[in-house]
């Protein structure tokens, strides 16, 4: 079956430094990746999208590359703010029924 | 990118009550779910509801636990019934056009308690 693991949080960070996120995943075909993030108390935000191999989604400093060989999209930013702490959940689309399978989620905490 | 409201934004119910609860978007879409999200977890499908069909449910999940309506294409809603306090949880629903690997944008949650 498909499924989406990622690093286990909490991630605690100083402002202005490097961050990434591992996520890998087990899928039969060719998924859609795709990086959503939820700010304290919030919903889902869509981050950034990759839908095929070698694709780079990008976003508000953050980007992750479609990496078909190790099937891994990591998520990076070269430089985090206290206003990137949130949970990230990595996840996968492996059909056209929209039917997406969510990593655990890692909780991101940047301190000043 | 589809803006989408959830009503309400949170309640504490009652074991043994049931809650509807309501998501609407501002355009037409193919497509809406619903996830539940247990506290400190990941999001896990319910259901997907497809306007003019019954809803397709997830492992797990019973049309009589969780009914679903879906009467155009803006508007959904999700029954909780006979309530447990193993459901309280955030209740979220997202939608997609339908197209070959298109994302889904998310509604803001409902957040239950039962008590």
């Amino acid at each position: 079956g498909n499924s989406v693991t990622q690093m286990e949080g909490p991630v605690t960070l100083s402002e202005e430094a490097f961050l990434t996120i591992n996520c890998t995943y087990t899928a039969t075909g060719y998924p859609s990746l795709f990086w959503y993030v939820q700010y304290p108390g919030e919903g889902l935000q869509l981050l950034l999208k990759a839908t095929k191999a070698d694709d780079k989604g990008s976003n508000k400093g953050f980007e992750a590359t479609y990496r078909k060989e190790t099937t891994s999209f990591h998520l990076e930013k070269g430089s985090v703010q206290v206003s990137d702490s949130a949970v990230y959940f990595c996840a996968l689309l492996t059909d056209s029924w929209g039917k997406l399978q969510f990593g655990a989620g890692t909780q991101v905490v940047v301190t000043p | 990118s589809a803006v989408i409201s959830q009503k309400p934004s949170r309640d504490i119910c009652q074991r043994g009550t049931s809650l509807t609860i309501q998501c609407q978007v501002d355009s037409q879409v193919t497509m809406m779910f619903w996830y539940r999200q247990q506290p400190g977890q990941s999001l896990t499908l319910i259901a997907t509801a497809n306007q003019g069909s019954e809803a397709t449910y997830e492992s797990g999940f019973v049309i009589d636990k969780f009914p679903i309506s879906r009467p155009n294409l803006t508007f959904s809603t999700l029954t909780v019934s006979n309530m447990s306090p193993e459901d309280s949880s955030i209740y979220l629903c997202s939608v997609a056009d339908g197209r070959r690997g298109s994302e889904q944008y998310f509604g803001p949650g409902t957040r239950l308690t039962v008590t």
